[in-house]
Parts: C-alpha cells; structure tokens; sequence
C-alpha cells in the first residue's frame, strides 16, 4: 500500500520569508513523488516531480524539493515566499513496481502568505 | 490551446437522479481519472482509463460508472446509488499510466445534490 501524510493543514508565512510545506511517504518499493497546487475552486496545476537523480528537485513559479529518502520525506521549499503563493498545496505518490496508474495524494496543506 | 474541459461548472441534482459529469481533452494522453475531493480529505481516485474501451475502479468506485468510447472523452455518472454524491469533481489526464508521468486536470464541476 502506499500513502502520503502532510502533517500541517496550514502553513503561515510572511511575504518575502522562505517557506516550507511538509510531505512523507510510504510505499513498499522505490517512489515517483509529485506536488501540485490547487487555487480556490480551480483544478490541480502541477509543480514538481521526483523520478531520479538528483534529490533537490526544481519546479515552477520557484519552487523545489528536497528528495529525502532515509526520512521518506519529499518537502517543498521557496526561499522568497510571495502573495501570490498562497493556494493549497497537494504532494503525491506513486509506487514506481506496483499501483500503476495510481497516485496517492495527501489531503492537502493550505500555505497563506501575508504581506 | 490544449487542456482538459469539463462541464458544467456547477451542476444541481434533485436526489435519486443520475447525473453525467463531461470531461473531453485534446492532449492526445492515452490516460484519464476521475476523482472527488471532499473538504479536509484531498483527492480520492474513482475511476481510471488506460486506453480506449478499458477502465478500471479506484479506491470509490460504488455508485459511479464511466465509459471510455473515444480517447478524447472519459464522461462519469453518478448514479441514485451514491450515498453522498455533493462533492467537487476532478477530471484529470496523463500521457500514460506509466509512474513517472505527472497529471493534468480540468478545472473541476460541482455537484450538489438535494
């Protein structure tokens, strides 16, 4: 089985300030990781991915993460948060052996930054 | 301007009546989902195509059916059988079910049942 956790429903930051927005994993073999973003009653956009390689993963508007996998931990990181940032924030997980098709995701971090 | 449209936006429904959600892409992806988001619970898989004329259930299928006649359309029904039916509704695409492929949604209808 896999699962995801992001242990924080909201995360508070003030413009101008790095962020962090948490995510672990669970799967029985080796993981592809995703964080996508949602704004207010719109679809998922998607961010970032890790597939291979290199653990410090680059994505768009900004945005990276870290692959951390002794910590199954996937968290995604901005050294200059912006306004505009502020949206909910989904990671999400897909066994790469088993579950084909399948992705698993959290139940979502909403990231509030204020000016 | 490629993407994933679903319609309607926002969608009312009386009890006991089933009620078909659209989703069409233009991406030329072998693969589609849906899922339903719920307040506080994230995004839960209801049904997923891998190709044309083959589906398979998610984690939520009872009281949902889905059809996959042509590789751009992957419309889902909620049937009188879903026992609680109001949620937001996700369409979403991918080049294949293949792990490492991100995917893309639609921007989501609405359904409220009363």
């Amino acid at each position: 089985a896999q699962s995801v956790a992001q242990p924080e429903d909201q995360v508070n930051v003030a413009e101008g300030n790095p962020l962090t927005v948490k995510c672990t994993y669970s799967v029985s073999g080796n993981p592809y990781l995703f964080w996508y973003v949602q704004y207010p009653n719109r679809g998922l956009q998607f961010l970032l991915k890790y597939i291979t390689g290199d653990n410090l993963v680059k994505g768009s508007y900004g945005f990276e993460a870290e692959f951390n996998k002794s910590q199954t931990s996937f968290h995604l990181k901005k050294p200059s948060a912006l306004v505009s940032d502020s949206a909910l924030y989904f990671c999400a997980v897909r066994d790469r052996e088993t579950n084909a098709g399948k992705s698993t995701f959290g139940d979502g971090t909403t990231l509030t930054v204020k000016p | 301007d490629g993407g994933i449209t679903q319609s309607p936006k926002y969608l009312f429904r009386k009890e006991g009546q089933n009620v078909t959600l659209s989703c069409e892409q233009n991406l030329n992806h072998d693969a589609m989902y849906w899922y339903r988001q719920d307040p506080g619970q994230g995004l839960r898989l209801i049904y997923y195509s891998q190709i044309v004329n083959d589906f398979q259930k998610g984690d939520i299928a009872e009281g949902y059916s889905v059809s996959r006649e042509k590789k751009e359309s992957f419309p889902l029904t909620v049937t009188s059988a879903q026992k609680n039916p109001t949620a937001f509704y996700l369409c979403a695409s991918s080049i294949s079910t293949s792990s490492s492929y991100e995917q893309y949604f639609g921007p989501g209808t609405r359904l409220t049942v009363t």
